[in-house]
């Protein structure tokens, strides 16, 4: 099966710090991988795609790096605000299917 | 604005009867999909669309049904709801399979009691 885990599961940390959210997937035959954010109560916002032959993507404060043979991404939040607060999903489509093969999420809580 | 838009956003019905989420993009997009998303589990994909007349299976399809009879929309049928597809459910779409970034519509809690 392939799996996608994102560590942490959950992280609370004061505005104005920068972190990392980690994301990794069991197959490298990955087609791209997209980050969303999920508010309570309200659908997932796209943040940002990584296609397969990318290594990294850029918008605003927010930077996906993708690393296909260790099996990993990171998305870089800088200078984070309370705003910010919400889950963060990583999500990846194989060359196998084109299901988004969610992980289950890091919960951010950004503190004022 | 772009938008992929769910109706009911909340919805409470009873074992057997049977009821229908709408999903429609203004988009021009391709691809549409379900996913349900539930507590431990994370998102499934229930269906899919590659373009019009053309549907499949995802992950957990069973007691679901799906049309794809125009472009735009793209409809949740559950012919007989049970408490076990008690959930949260969200609808997709992407201007092609796979390659394309993927936009989500609101989500529509579904109880089945």
């Amino acid at each position: 099966k392939q799996e996608v885990t994102q560590i942490p599961a959950a992280l609370s940390v004061p505005e104005g710090e920068n972190l990392v959210l980690n994301c990794s997937f069991t197959d490298s035959a990955i087609y791209n991988l997209q980050w969303f954010r999920q508010d309570p109560g309200k659908g997932l916002t796209s943040l940002l795609l990584i296609q397969s032959s990318q290594r990294e993507q850029t918008s605003g404060r927010l930077n996906a790096s993708l690393d296909k043979s260790s099996g990993r991404s990171t998305l870089y939040i800088a200078a984070s605000q309370p705003g910010d607060s919400a889950t963060y999903l990583c999500a990846v489509i194989y060359w196998s299917g084109y299901a988004l093969n969610f992980g289950k999420g890091t919960s951010l809580l950004v503190t004022p | 604005e772009a938008q992929v838009t769910q109706n009911p956003r909340y919805l409470i019905t009873v074992t057997g009867k049977k009821l229908t989420v709408t999903c429609s993009q203004n988009m021009n997009h391709e691809y549409m999909s379900w996913y349900r998303q539930d507590p431990g589990l994370g998102l499934r994909q229930i269906y899919y669309s590659m373009n019009v007349e053309v549907t499949d299976k995802g992950d957990v399809p069973e007691g679901y049904k799906v049309s794809r009879k125009e472009k735009r929309n793209f409809p949740l049928i559950l012919e007989s709801p049970s408490p076990n597809q008690t959930s949260l459910y969200f609808c997709a779409s992407s201007l092609s399979a796979g390659s394309t970034e993927a936009f989500f519509g609101q989500g529509t809690r579904l109880t089945v009691v």
